[in-house]
């Protein structure tokens, strides 16, 4: 998988945008920007994806740099049950497994 | 949804014991996986499946068989467990490529006392 560099932690009031950042500079051209969060002692959950363009669903927003190398995260409002360790990763094109990283501990706060 | 389940939350086994964890998902998925989680370590890919009857060995195969036998359900084994197999087991499935996102149960809890 493509390397990705995110921060260790970070915090958000309730209520406010949480933005969540990313980098894989190493990127290909056909790959995929995966999101996914682990809240406490549960399975990792799938957020949403991109390639190019940005993305939007009833979780999150993906926004993704034009030259590829960053993508932001965006949860709107966050929530008390949003606090988790949210991973950004780059599959291989190719291979079966997920890599995934430390991640970015966001706790939101009430 | 897509769902994948566990057989179970938490287990506690003795060292030794042969211990099987079961996962179904419910997605007509032809690739599942099952991971290990452990503090400091991240994700490790133990085995992976993409077809009935079909595995391959991921990062850290020693001590774990599996088993798929069908389509839906695929069994992680323990032949003999030892105290350093505590861990997170994690199961994830996925539809054949070129989608890549793999959906992950809760999480089953191993304790080898």
């Amino acid at each position: 998988d493509a390397k990705t560099t995110q921060p260790p932690s970070m915090d958000c009031a309730e209520g406010r945008a949480a933005n969540l950042p990313c980098n894989h500079s190493t990127i290909s051209g056909n790959e995929y920007v995966y999101w996914y969060r682990q809240i406490h002692s549960q399975g990792p959950q799938y957020i949403i994806h991109g390639l190019k363009n940005n993305e939007t669903n009833e979780m999150a927003s993906l926004i993704i740099t034009e030259d590829r190398k960053s993508s932001t995260l965006i949860l709107p409002h966050a929530t008390l049950r949003d606090t988790a360790v949210y991973y950004c990763i780059v599959p291989t094109k190719g291979s079966y497994q997920l890599t995934f990283g430390k991640g970015t501990k966001l706790s939101v706060i009430p | 949804d897509v769902k994948v389940t566990q057989s179970s939350r938490y287990l506690v086994k003795r060292t030794g014991e042969k211990v099987f964890l079961e996962c179904v998902q419910d997605m007509d998925h032809e690739n599942m996986f099952w991971y290990r989680q452990d503090p400091g370590l991240g994700l490790r890919l133990i085995y992976f499946s993409y077809d009935v009857k079909m595995k391959e060995k991921g990062d850290i195969p020693e001590g774990y068989s599996v088993s798929r036998e069908k389509k839906e359900r695929f069994s992680l084994i323990l032949e003999s467990a030892s105290t350093n197999q505590t861990s997170m087991y994690l199961c994830a499935s996925r539809p054949h490529q070129p989608q890549e996102t793999q959906y992950f149960g809760p999480g089953t809890r191993l304790l080898v006392l």
